[in-house]
């Protein structure tokens, strides 16, 4: 039982590259989240996901896109990478909005050079 | 928007000292969620409160939910070193709008345990 899966779960990059980060939960969960963790700042909500095909800026969500075309994949990508970026990623998925816990995957370490 | 505080920022206990870690919403909250999340981890879901004045209790963890439904709380007795890690609280505002399907988090109280 995988859970929720994030790919990769390393990478580095240069200024200015793209990437795309994957994310895959296999509960059937209708919602989806990416968070952004540094040190002291807890956890950002950067976008979110309520369903297929419908996605939502949470509280940090510039310079970063997201899409949710299947249910069970939210992806989020850099267009423009900065270094301001560098960060850890976490991807958590949960059933509905209310009296859930939200399951997390183990994280994305980025580094923007 | 919605802002969810969390206090201190960092403690260190010797072991078998108690320890508290508390939690304030800047709104009324539907629902409060507590994680762990171990060094190097993800978080990892501890529990929910719903009602006002909810006590729960796990094994040496306590949590309460506020009275107001605006803040919380996580007591630890006699921590361990398996205790060590970071303590999210994580809250929904009871608002209908698009903002109550956010779960916002606490910046985090980060626990050391002297052995």
């Amino acid at each position: 039982n995988a859970g929720v899966t994030q790919t990769p779960k390393f990478r580095v990059l240069k200024t200015g590259q793209s990437m795309t980060l994957l994310c895959a939960q296999d509960m059937n969960h209708e919602y989806m989240y990416w968070y952004r963790q540094d040190p002291g700042m807890g956890l950002r909500l950067i976008h979110y996901s309520v369903g297929e095909g419908t996605t939502a800026k949470g509280e940090v969500p510039d310079g970063y896109n997201v899409s949710r075309l299947k249910k069970q994949n939210f992806l989020l990508g850099l267009e423009s990478a900065a270094p301001s970026q560098t960060s850890v990623y976490f991807c958590a998925s949960s059933t509905s909005k209310f009296y859930t816990e939200a399951f997390f995957g183990q994280g994305t370490r980025l580094t923007v050079v | 928007g919605q802002q969810v505080m969390q206090i201190p920022q960092y403690q260190h206990v010797q072991e078998g000292e108690d320890f508290t870690t508390y939690c304030n919403s800047s709104t009324t909250l539907s629902n409060i969620q507590w994680y762990k999340q171990r060094p190097g981890g993800h978080p990892v879901f501890l529990i929910q409160l719903v009602k006002s004045g909810e006590v729960k209790k796990q094994k040496r963890l306590t949590f309460q939910f506020g009275e107001a439904k605006k803040n919380s709380s996580l007591h630890i007795t006699a921590t361990q070193t398996t205790d060590v890690g970071t303590y999210f609280c994580a809250g929904r505002p009871i608002s209908t709008g698009a903002g109550s399907y956010q779960l916002t988090f606490g910046k985090g109280t980060k626990l050391s345990v002297i052995p």
